[in-house]
């Protein structure tokens, strides 16, 4: 599998709903992203966390890292309509070539009004 | 609005054209990055560039594909005698400073082949 792997491919929920993504990764990182992007649209970048960090929050999102199992996931609570989007993590290519960000293939996620 | 600019937002060439894409980083950022992004995959890194400097083209086809960041202007990726693969998503990104950067991405260019 590919560096930046996003689990599940698809998540439908009702809105008012927790969403958790996850997202697992094969080799040494210095940091992650998480960026969401809207049909027909570009990134837009939603949090990065550095591997010396275990957990971050920005308002509804919560993001947590575990570097020994080498996966992250995405925390959105008490979603909304406007939450649809393909999220996607994005992980460095570490050492001296962390500006290279390796995406997975992302989640879909749909919220239901 | 001062994010990252792309045009066009949709480009049409039909095979062996040469397609241009331009991309104005946000002010302030001197770190420009181009991507691929085929439908339903996730995006591809192909070059990083800074003011008249490739830093990194290791994701770029070696032929007919190029790109360029002049000390004036807007980055410029060229694709060469285009083909009906070529056919995806082009987006940009750029970013104040090289490394451990969260990265702003303009809204893309769809490359169509016919």
């Amino acid at each position: 599998s590919q560096q930046g792997e996003e689990d599940p491919q698809a998540l439908s929920i009702q809105e008012g709903e927790n969403a958790t993504m996850n997202c697992s990764y094969k080799t040494s990182i210095n940091n992650l992203q998480w960026y969401r992007q809207n049909s027909g649209r570009g990134l837009v970048h939603l949090i990065l966390i550095r591997s010396n960090e275990r957990e971050k929050h920005s308002g509804r999102l919560r993001v947590t890292l575990d570097t020994s199992k080498k996966s992250s996931s995405l925390l959105i609570t008490a979603s909304r309509a406007a939450d649809t989007a393909s999220y996607f993590c994005a992980t460095d290519a570490g050492g001296g070539s962390n500006y290279k960000l390796t995406f997975g293939k992302g989640t879909l996620l749909t919220v239901n009004p | 609005n001062a994010g990252v600019m792309q045009n066009p937002r949709h480009l049409v060439r039909r095979r062996g054209q040469e397609a241009r894409l331009r991309c104005s980083p946000m002010k302030g950022h001197s770190h420009v990055y181009w991507y691929r992004q085929l439908p339903e995959e996730g995006l591809k890194f192909m070059v990083y560039l800074q003011k008249e400097n490739i830093i990194d083209e290791s994701g770029m086809p070696k032929e007919r594909f190029s790109a360029e960041f002049p000390k004036e202007g807007p980055s410029i990726l060229r694709i060469q005698q285009v083909v009906r693969g070529d056919s995806a998503a082009y987006f940009c990104a750029s970013s104040p400073r090289g490394a451990n950067q969260p990265q702003h991405f303009g809204d893309g260019t769809r490359l169509s082949i016919l």
